[in-house]
């Protein structure tokens, strides 16, 4: 596997199951990001990981719980959701060496589509 | 507010023919510019970015961009269009010490017709 994976692709859920999507970035980078992406709408930041500790909560509703086990790793926890939660929902990484985060390319994953009935 | 827009939803242009995304920004302090190209059922891909330097910054697949400060844009090029260009292209702002922080455009849709 190379670049940036994402599993499921697709996911179905009630509102009140619990679920979690995964990311496995194969590029040695040090950062990880969660973005949700609605149709229409400016992609939405929802959490940053650097070094593995998260530092960006972009006010995103306590449903939402990541999880970043390792540099490679990122999950994003799924629990009581609601229907307008329905997105896609994409993992990207980065390489930061100080504060060259800010302008390194961000390399994301495929996304996983999620539908809350 | 730190902000992008795209002001077209759809681009519309024959093939062979030059295309141009627009991206304007409103940032406070000197931004890093990325273009992004997103295909159906799949993530987005970067295509080039200004940091510094030469305004004129050239990238993947034949694509370039020019940043003008006096007019806070960063429009995307290309001198010909191909079909396979056709795409969703979504222009991205950073800030120095925003922790690699980006803010997107709504996105463009680009179709290119034989």
């Amino acid at each position: 596997e190379t670049g940036v994976t994402q599993t499921p692709r697709h996911l179905v859920m009630g509102m009140t199951n619990k679920k979690s999507l995964k990311c496995e970035q194969h590029l040695g980078h040090n950062a990880m990001y969660w973005y949700k992406q609605s149709a229409k709408k400016p992609l939405e930041l929802m959490f940053v990981y650097s070094l593995e500790e998260r530092v960006e909560n972009n006010s995103v509703p306590s449903r939402f719980s990541p999880e970043c086990p390792n540099s490679s790793h990122l999950f994003l926890h799924l629990h009581t959701l609601q229907p307008e939660d329905s997105a896609l929902y994409l993992c990207a990484s980065s390489q930061e060496h100080g504060r060259t985060v800010d302008y390194n390319e961000q390399f994301f994953g495929p996304g996983t589509r999620l539908t809350v009935l | 507010a730190q902000s992008v827009a795209q002001p077209e939803d759809q681009v519309n242009v024959a093939e062979g023919n030059p295309l141009t995304v627009k991206c304007t920004y409103s940032v406070s302090g000197n931004p890093y510019l990325f273009w992004y190209v997103q295909y159906p059922n799949r993530g987005l891909q970067f295509l080039l970015k200004y940091i510094t330097g030469d305004n004129l910054v050239k990238g993947s697949y034949g694509f370039e961009a020019e940043f003008n400060k006096s007019q806070t844009s960063f429009h995307l090029k290309k001198p010909s269009a191909l079909v396979s260009d056709s795409a969703l292209y979504f222009c991205a702002v950073s800030l120095y010490n925003q922790g690699g922080k980006l803010i997107f455009g709504q996105g463009t849709e680009l179709s290119v017709k034989p």
